[in-house]
């Protein structure tokens, strides 16, 4: 069964840069149909995607973040990682990893998280 | 950039039919899935492509997509079903509603 774990600094400096990494077990993350991706929420706020990797290299970001972030994948390991740079106390939040199924209906891409890490809180503090 | 319009709060009496929202400009066009989110619990799958439960789901989840607007319908609502609800579609990333609190009254 699918699982994945996020894992990594609950408690980071402004202007450093946070990393956190998904361990996937379970499954593949050398799979065609799937990126894996990052998904976060500010205390008491909604949902907000930060981006995706594909098993081949290929990312997907939130526009309003890509300048800040990046994300890998190590097959090897069966996991992805992300890093946010210089930080500040508005990234503070739960992180969540997931795996987005994405694929296409006809013209109409279909993209879904399925599952989701149980998410791991990050402080921004000095 | 594409938007998605939840109403903030929706109450349901026990028992009763709650429809949950989720408006976006021709929306009808795309594949509107629905995660469910519990208290201090990482959102789950509840609704994909517009109208389809996962393994798990009851049936009294559905789900509609047509013109502007997206609904999730929970018949027979039970406390249980007291949640965040977001909608999301895809926009060359990942687009979410602003999220929907559910309240069982």
């Amino acid at each position: 069964q699918l699982q994945l774990q996020e894992s990594g600094p609950g408690l980071v400096t402004p202007s450093e840069t946070l990393s956190l990494t998904c361990s996937v077990s379970g499954d593949s993350i050398s799979s065609d149909n799937y990126y894996w991706g990052w998904i976060r929420q500010s205390p008491g706020k909604g949902l907000e995607w930060i981006g995706g990797v594909h098993y081949s290299g290929i990312t997907n970001y939130n526009p309003s973040l890509r300048s800040r972030v990046t994300i890998s994948v190590d097959t090897s390991k069966n996991q992805f990682s992300l890093q946010l740079n210089s930080v500040t106390a508005t990234d503070a939040a739960v992180y969540y990893c997931a795996r987005l199924t994405f694929f296409k209906v006809r013209i109409t891409v279909v993209a879904l998280l399925e599952k989701w890490g149980q998410g791991t809180l990050v402080t921004v503090s000095s | 950039s594409y938007e998605l319009t939840q109403p903030l709060s929706v109450s349901v009496a026990l028992g009763q039919t709650a429809r949950i929202t989720c408006g976006g400009n021709n929306i009808g066009g795309r594949k509107v899935h629905w995660y469910q989110q519990k208290p201090g619990q990482a959102p789950m799958l509840v609704i994909y492509r517009d109208s389809n439960r996962p393994s798990g789901i009851p049936e009294r989840f559905s789900g509609s997509n047509s013109g502007n607007t997206a609904t999730l319908t929970i018949s027979r609502a039970q406390d249980g079903d007291e949640a965040d609800y977001y909608c999301q579609v895809w926009d060359t990333t990942v687009i979410f509603g602003g999220g929907t609190k559910l309240t069982v009254l």
